[in-house]
Parts: structure tokens; C-alpha cells; sequence
């Protein structure tokens, strides 16, 4: 079954525990990306990968760091957690960038203390 | 900057048709996107326009107006089902994709 598959679902944790929410994809989806999204807000974009070895920041990267060693999988590493960062998260991927369907992940949400 | 515009609330009957508006300002557009958000649930692509015109995938169509910045998603025969959020997405100048904050659809008997 096609799908992105993040983890974990849920997390509780600390203000400066270092965390990482992991994302895989089984479509051989070249453009990843990781959103998250605040009452209100809607979704904003933090970071997006067009390809292996390349990552670039979207609109709200501060605070977090992604790698994309291999196509599958694009990690998204939180340093120092602060409660601000408390938010309900979503990696997607697609066959390319633009006009492509984002396939989204179930979620993952964040508490941080 | 960039922002994209769409009521943030909808209310429409069982059977009936409703139309979500978004405009939208970015530097550079390359495409128009819909998503549906069931509560607490992942975003699902809905439809995509890169053309000025109408799409349509059965019961729903979007529409697109480069010109005049603007796009909208219509739903006919809504269904109790349909009662979601939903969400414009404008790809930009770059490969960032943003959303609008989204409309919440209510759809009742």
C-alpha cells in the first residue's frame, strides 16, 4: 500500500530534550516536505526537499533541521524543543514539486513542556 | 509577502451547492491546489489547477483566474461527509507550498 508513514503519533516531552519525528515514504516520491499546523493558521511549511542531499527552508524553519539522505525517508529533528513548538505535524510527499498531489502522513503531535 | 484568503467558515444544507473562495497575493504562481481535512485527520488532495478554467472530478470542481488572483472550489449535492475543512494551496515562485488557513464546511440535514 502507497502511503507516509510518520512516528510516533504522539509525544509528550520537554522543554531542551532533543526529539526526532521520523517519515518514510514507499512511492519513490522525489519532493518531501514537513508542515505543521496551529489552530487558526492552517498549515505552514517548514521545511521541503526536492531530491536526495537537497533541503531547503520554507516559511517556518526556525527552530528545527531535516536531512534527506536517502529518497525514503526525511527526519525531522527538533534540537531544543521550546513549548512553542507544541503543534500537530504532517510530512508529505510527492512525485516532484508543483501541480503534484501531496500525499500526507496520519500526523504527529507534538506536547512539549 | 504572501497570503492567500478563504472564509474561514461555511454552512450549507444536505443536497445543496456551496462555493469556497480564495485569493491569493505570492511572488510567482505556478498552480492552485484544494485539500479536504476531516477533523484531526491528514489532508487529502482534492483537485489542482495550473490553467485559467474550470476542473471538475465529480461532485467537485475548482476554478482558476489567474488574472484577477483567484480561485475558488464549488461542491454540489453535498453529503454529510463533505463537512470538513478545506484548503487552498498556492505552489510560488519557489517549491515552498502554502496554504490558506483554511474554511470549515458545515453541512447539515
Amino acid at each position: 500500500e502507497a502511503q507516509v508513514t510518520q512516528n510516533p503519533r504522539y509525544l509528550i516531552t520537554v522543554t531542551g530534550k532533543k526529539l526526532t519525528v521520523t517519515c518514510s515514504q514507499n512511492m519513490n516520491h522525489e519532493y518531501m516536505s514537513w508542515y505543521r499546523q496551529d489552530p487558526g493558521l492552517g498549515l505552514r511549511q517548514i521545511y521541503y526537499s526536492m531530491n536526495v542531499e537537497v533541503t531547503d527552508k520554507g516559511d517556518v524553519p526556525e527552530g528545527y533541521k531535516v536531512s534527506r539522505k536517502e529518497k525514503r525517508n526525511f527526519p525531522l529533528i527538533l534540537e531544543s524543543p521550546s513549548p512553542n513548538q507544541t503543534s500537530l505535524y504532517f510530512c508529505a510527499s510527492s512525485l516532484q514539486g508543483r501541480d503534484q498531489p501531496q500525499h500526507f502522513g496520519d500526523g504527529t503531535r507534538l506536547s512539549i513542556l | 509577502g504572501q497570503s492567500l484568503e478563504q472564509p474561514s467558515e461555511v454552512t450549507a444544507v444536505e443536497g445543496a451547492i456551496v462555493q469556497i473562495n480564495c485569493t491569493y497575493q505570492t511572488s510567482g504562481f505556478y498552480g492552485l491546489s484544494w485539500y479536504q481535512q476531516h477533523d484531526g485527520g491528514a489532508p487529502t488532495f482534492l483537485s489542482y489547477n495550473g490553467l485559467d478554467g474550470l476542473e471538475e472530478t465529480g461532485r467537485f470542481s475548482s476554478f482558476l483566474s489567474r488574472s484577477d488572483s483567484y480561485g475558488y472550489l464549488l461542491l454540489q449535492e453535498l453529503q454529510m461527509k463533505d463537512s470538513a475543512s478545506y484548503f487552498c494551496a498556492v505552489w510560488g515562485a519557489t517549491n515552498k507550498l502554502i496554504f490558506g488557513t483554511g474554511t470549515l464546511l458545515a453541512v447539515q440535514p
